[in-house]
């Protein structure tokens, strides 16, 4: 595997169910996030950790939890969402350094929520 | 703060065409930009990035976007494009501090044969 890889990459869950995405980097990086990609609304960043410490947190409601148990792998715990938590969650990478900030993301999970 | 505004939701282009994906950014400080690809349910792409070197900045599929800090631009353009080349198009600046990146709303690029 190479890059940044997201499982599942479809997700159907109910409102009551408790489920996770799954993201994992294979660049040796140091910092991951997690994005919301709703239709006809910009990216929007949900979480950052970096060295494995979450730093950001954009006022996400608490039904979605972050895990971040080493620099290479970070959950996202789901749990009672509703309806308009359906989107594109995706996960990217990068490094921290003093030039450049560019991330690298991975395909992302599709999740619908009924 | 920091944003992007990409100047047009669609653009549409025949095979072979000049491509302009217009951005028009807002920084207080010497930015950091980026132009990134999204294919249909793919995740984003990095296209190229500018980081206060060259201001003529080269990436991949025959893509280069030039930094004009007199008219805080940083347009998309490639000579001739390619049916492979639609998709969406995201211009993006990265905020201080912590490596946040503020989006833009994203230009879809439509080509036809």
């Amino acid at each position: 595997e190479t890059g940044v890889t997201q499982t599942p990459r479809h997700l159907v869950m109910g409102m009551t169910n408790k489920k996770s995405l799954k993201c994992e980097q294979h660049l040796g990086h140091n910092a991951m996030y997690w994005y919301k990609q709703s239709a006809k609304k910009p990216l929007e960043l949900m979480f950052v950790y970096s060295l494995e410490e979450r730093v950001e947190n954009n006022s996400v409601p608490s039904r979605f939890s972050p895990e971040c148990p080493n620099s290479s792998h970070l959950f996202l715990h789901l749990h009672t969402l509703q309806p308009e938590d359906s989107a594109l969650y995706l996960c990217a990478s990068s490094q921290q350094s003093s030039g450049g900030y560019e991330q690298y993301f991975g395909p992302g999970t599709r999740l619908t929520v009924t | 703060a920091q944003s992007v505004t990409q100047l047009d939701s669609h653009v549409s282009v025949s095979e072979g065409t000049p491509v302009l994906l217009r951005c028009n950014y807002s920084s207080s400080y010497s930015p950091s930009l980026f132009w990134y690809v999204q294919h249909p349910n793919k995740g984003l792409q990095l296209l190229l990035k500018y980081t206060s070197a060259a201001t003529l900045v080269k990436g991949i599929n025959g893509f280069e976007a030039e930094f004009k800090k007199s008219e805080t631009s940083f347009h998309l353009t490639k000579p001739s494009a390619h049916m492979s080349d639609a998709a969406e198009y995201f211009c993006v600046v990265s905020n201080t501090g912590f490596q946040k990146l503020v989006f833009g709303t994203g230009t879809r690029l439509l080509v036809s044969p």
